[in-house]
């Protein structure tokens, strides 16, 4: 069964300054692997998704993430946090050959300080 | 951008009651749709995916007697909360693919605030 750990609940960084927030996942061969966010009451926005190739994937609003085989991990960077990327961020975790049955990680509660 | 809404926000109804969420694709045409939960601090669970036109595949553990879904049109898919209690009490998220032969994206709902009284 497919599953995501992310580690970090709540994580405060000060604006500015980099970001990495981690995910480790568990699945049985290379899976689809996602950065979702979610801004307080609304619905979810894909970040970035790795499925083959370049290990280092960019995604939007300046976000990027490393497929490490090795350690199972996929962790989503930022070098310069803004006020506004205050958010909830999830990992996924989906089988190979698309969008069905992905399993989100617990989220990470992202707070932004002057 | 694909768009998907969904209506109402927020509800809020009594215990005992039944209540329905709709989810739309508004510019494109939704094969599937997924609906998922979601409680406080917490992860989205899924519920369940839908075809257009056949019937819901439910998660273990869903009650699909509760949880009624139906995908009648390639844009509409609703959930209906049935004899709800305060536990039914959730954030409810649908999303929306088009095409399966492209593995194409899962485009989100706002989500929708169910509070049971």
């Amino acid at each position: 069964a497919q599953s995501v750990t992310q580690p970090d609940i709540h994580i405060t960084v000060s604006e500015g300054a980099s970001l990495e927030l981690r995910c480790n996942y568990s699945y049985g061969a290379t899976p689809y692997l996602f950065w979702y966010v979610q801004s307080p009451g609304q619905g979810l926005q894909l970040l970035l998704k790795y499925f083959s190739g370049d290990t280092l994937v960019q995604g939007i609003k300046g976000f990027e993430a490393e497929f490490k085989r090795s350690q199972s991990s996929f962790n989503l960077r930022k070098p310069s946090v803004h006020w506004s990327d205050a958010a909830e961020y999830f990992c996924a975790v989906g089988p190979p050959g698309g969008y069905q049955k992905v399993t989100f990680g617990t989220g990470t509660k992202l707070q932004v300080i002057p | 951008g694909a768009v998907v809404s969904q209506h109402p926000s927020r509800v809020i109804c009594k215990s005992g009651t039944s209540v329905k969420i709709e989810c739309r694709s508004l510019d494109f045409q939704a094969t599937t749709m997924f609906w998922y939960r979601q409680f406080p601090k917490q992860s989205l669970m899924l519920m369940a995916t839908s075809n257009e036109g056949s019937k819901a595949t439910y998660e273990q553990g869903v009650e699909k007697d509760k949880f009624l879904i139906n995908h009648a049109s390639l844009t509409l898919s609703t959930l209906t909360v049935t004899s709800a209690h305060p536990e039914d009490s959730s954030f409810y998220i649908c999303s929306a693919r088009g095409s399966v032969a492209d593995s194409s994206e899962q485009y989100f709902g706002p989500g929708t605030r169910l509070t049971v009284t």
